[in-house]
């Protein structure tokens, strides 16, 4: 088991462009959640899949945001026209359903908006 | 709403000091707690958790009692060492609809000194 993956690293893109991350959870793990993490902030809950189908967003995923999780495996996040605000470190984390309130994260993905 | 509170930083030790982080909580009901790790450049990584009132976490030389009576959770390390440099979030979960939604403090960062 190598844990929770996240593809890419970093990502800088310029404002208006579309940019989409992926994420590669604990196989086992059929619980998925989304994460965005601004500095000095910890982390805020966007979104989550239980197997394929996504259960709950915040209010924070603006229509600009699509998440999926087609196959109930690895996960993708898109944010089309992005703005400046949208600079931050995307986490991605799963756990088992029994469980999910252990979650495993992944590294991160840290988008900056120019 | 459900919330975590702790002490800021950053904080400064030296070698072989003593550790301690505040957090306090809000939740309805009875939330388990938990302190996550994040070391620089890497993921977050759960420390240690406690599920119900009066349980100890501990893990690394690291505890934390939860108290329900004071709603804290409180980080405590009697000798803490260089490689503990790192943000500590305390966070809680509390059952919301069918998940377990993580709460997240704003971390507090810890540079441990020769």
């Amino acid at each position: 088991d190598t844990g929770v993956s996240q593809d890419p690293r970093h990502k800088i893109t310029k404002r208006g462009q579309n940019v989409t991350f992926r994420c590669d959870p604990i196989s086992e793990h059929n619980r998925l959640y989304w994460y965005r993490q601004t500095l000095g902030q910890g982390p805020e809950f966007l979104t989550y899949f239980q197997n394929e189908a996504q259960l709950e967003k915040s209010r924070l995923l603006s229509d600009r945001f699509s998440a999926e999780r087609p196959k109930g495996s690895f996960s993708t996040l898109e944010i089309q026209r992005t703005e400046q605000g949208d600079s931050a470190m995307y986490l991605c984390a799963s756990s088992y359903t029994s469980r999910a309130y252990e979650q495993y994260f992944g590294p991160g993905t840290r988008l900056t908006v120019t | 709403g459900d919330s975590v509170t702790q002490m800021e930083g950053p904080v400064t030790l030296s070698e072989e000091a003593f550790l301690t982080i505040n957090c306090t909580y809000t939740a309805t009901g009875y939330p388990s707690l938990f302190w996550y790790v994040q070391y620089p450049g890497e993921g977050l990584q759960l420390l240690l958790k406690a599920t119900k009132a009066d349980d100890k976490g501990s893990n690394k030389g690291f505890e934390a009692t939860y108290r329900k009576e004071t709603t804290s959770f409180h980080l405590e390390k009697g000798s803490v060492q260089v490689s503990d440099s790192a943000v500590y979030f305390c966070a809680l979960s509390a059952m919301k609809t069918s998940y377990d939604k993580v709460i997240f403090g704003p971390g507090t960062s810890l540079s441990v000194i020769p």
